[in-house]
């Protein structure tokens, strides 16, 4: 079964970091460019980061350009997404997807990001 | 880099038709033909319903149709069921920026009356 769960979410205070994770299972993961979307409360979809298949090209929303960096360890068949300097306004559901012909064709059931004093 | 503009709602009776219409630019909608469709049910994660302006998944229902036209997508839903009540987002790819990215629509919630 085609699979991707993430985990590494919480509740944070503004101006720490956080590393979420991805755990593919059940295709070949070094053949896929992956991605993160997010989705704050009440909102709609956001894309964040995406990534090559071999890692050699990653691009980001301009908004996000400097905090956030997504990376990937096709040996652990794992993405991750490092979120820096955290915002009350990065609080959403975090969620890993896989690019299939330039669409999101699988996605993870999604890790809840809480940044509050 | 702007989202794409969708309608807020979008309703109707079990068995009409309904068409979702994303609204871009010729940066991206006009420009791309990398438009997707995703479904998403409260407290769920989004679902592939079409990619490639197009073209249907596997499994997703013949009753889901994605169409273009100059800078606007449509969606449209045939013969409308219960379980299609959710909402709906479009995306595509952009060139606004000098690297390009994604972009989503707003969304639109689908009522089934």
């Amino acid at each position: 079964e085609v699979q991707l769960v993430e985990s590494g979410g919480g509740l944070v205070q503004p101006g720490e970091f956080l590393r979420l994770s991805c755990a593919a299972s059940g295709f070949t993961f070094n053949s896929h460019w992956m991605a993160w979307v997010r989705q704050a409360p009440g909102k709609g979809l956001e894309w964040v980061a995406n990534i090559k298949t071999d890692g050699t090209e990653k691009y980001y929303v301009d908004s996000l350009k400097g905090r956030f960096t997504i990376s990937r360890d096709n040996a652990k068949n794992s993405l991750y997404l490092q979120i820096n300097s955290l915002k009350a306004e990065d609080t959403a559901v975090y969620y890993c997807t896989r690019d299939y012909d330039r669409a999101l064709d699988v996605w993870g059931q999604g890790t809840t990001v809480t940044v509050s004093s | 880099q702007s989202a794409l503009t969708q309608p807020a709602s979008v309703s109707g009776s079990p068995g009409q038709s309904i068409t979702i219409s994303c609204t871009g630019t010729s940066s991206d909608v006009g420009r791309y033909d990398y438009v997707s469709w995703y479904q998403q049910h409260p407290g769920k994660a989004p679902k592939l319903m079409i990619f490639g302006v197009t073209n249907r998944p596997s499994g997703v229902p013949d009753r889901f149709s994605g169409s273009k036209s100059g800078n606007t997508a449509s969606l449209t839903i045939s013969g409308l069921q219960a379980e299609d009540e959710a909402y709906y987002y479009c995306r595509s790819y952009t060139r606004i920026s000098s690297l390009g990215g994604w972009i989503f629509g707003g969304g639109t919630k689908v009522t089934v009356l």
